[in-house]
């Protein structure tokens, strides 16, 4: 079956410096979602890429969805405390619509 | 607007009992899914469903049954409760098929 793989699986950083995750799967996916989830909470949902090589922005966040439909990068500049959590990436499987598999997560730690 | 409504909140359960984790969205969605997550892992699938009436497995979907009669609820029941069951579950709809994700708050169910 499909597998998505993130790194790393978990990140410290002094508030300021950048941050960088890593989506990988096994299995070309129709498109790429990200989640946020803060300690204690649920999943939020940030950002859907869906086309070959798209590059979006949020504000400090930019998110990267490869040529080949199978890797996604998030990257944040300038980190703040407000950042930390656990950012997943998911993707439904390329004529597999209704599952949607999760990343294991990269927990991020901003140290002020 | 409500959005996706879990209960219970917390549970601890015995080895051997049964019970069936609530959710319901008021969205009118027609996709909706449950997903466990155990501690430092990313979220797995148990089951999902594409509207009332029709629903699939995911990728863990022993020890677990769910239904869906109306467009609005999805109940997860677990029969004969494991201590490998202790995870937290959120259940999460979706206005299509590779649509963003909208969780409820989670619950968290303890087999002791």
């Amino acid at each position: 079956g499909q597998q998505v793989m993130q790194i790393p699986q978990y990140q410290h950083v002094q508030e300021g410096e950048d941050f960088t995750t890593y989506c990988n799967s096994s299995t070309t996916l129709s498109n790429i979602q990200w989640y946020k989830q803060r300690p204690g909470g649920h999943p939020v949902f940030l950002i859907q890429l869906v086309k070959s090589g798209e590059v979006k922005k949020q504000k400090r966040l930019t998110f990267q969805f490869g040529e080949a439909k199978k890797n996604s990068s998030l990257h944040i500049t300038a980190t703040q405390t407000t950042d930390v959590g656990t950012y997943f990436c998911a993707g439904p499987e390329s004529g597999g619509y209704q599952k949607v598999t999760f990343g294991i997560g990269t927990k991020l730690q901003v140290i002020p | 607007n409500a959005g996706v409504t879990q209960t219970p909140k917390f549970r601890i359960l015995k080895i051997g009992q049964s019970m069936t984790l609530q959710c319901a969205q008021d969205m009118n969605h027609n996709y909706m899914y449950w997903y466990r997550q155990d501690p430092g892992m990313g979220l797995k699938l148990i089951y999902y469903s594409v509207g009332a009436g029709i629903t699939d497995k995911g990728e863990v979907p022993n020890g677990y049954n769910v239904s869906r009669s109306t467009t609005e609820d999805f109940p997860l029941r677990l029969e004969l409760a494991a201590p490998s069951q202790t995870s937290v579950y959120f259940c999460a709809s979706s206005y299509r098929a590779t649509g963003e994700l909208f969780f409820g708050e989670g619950s968290r169910l303890t087999v002791l």
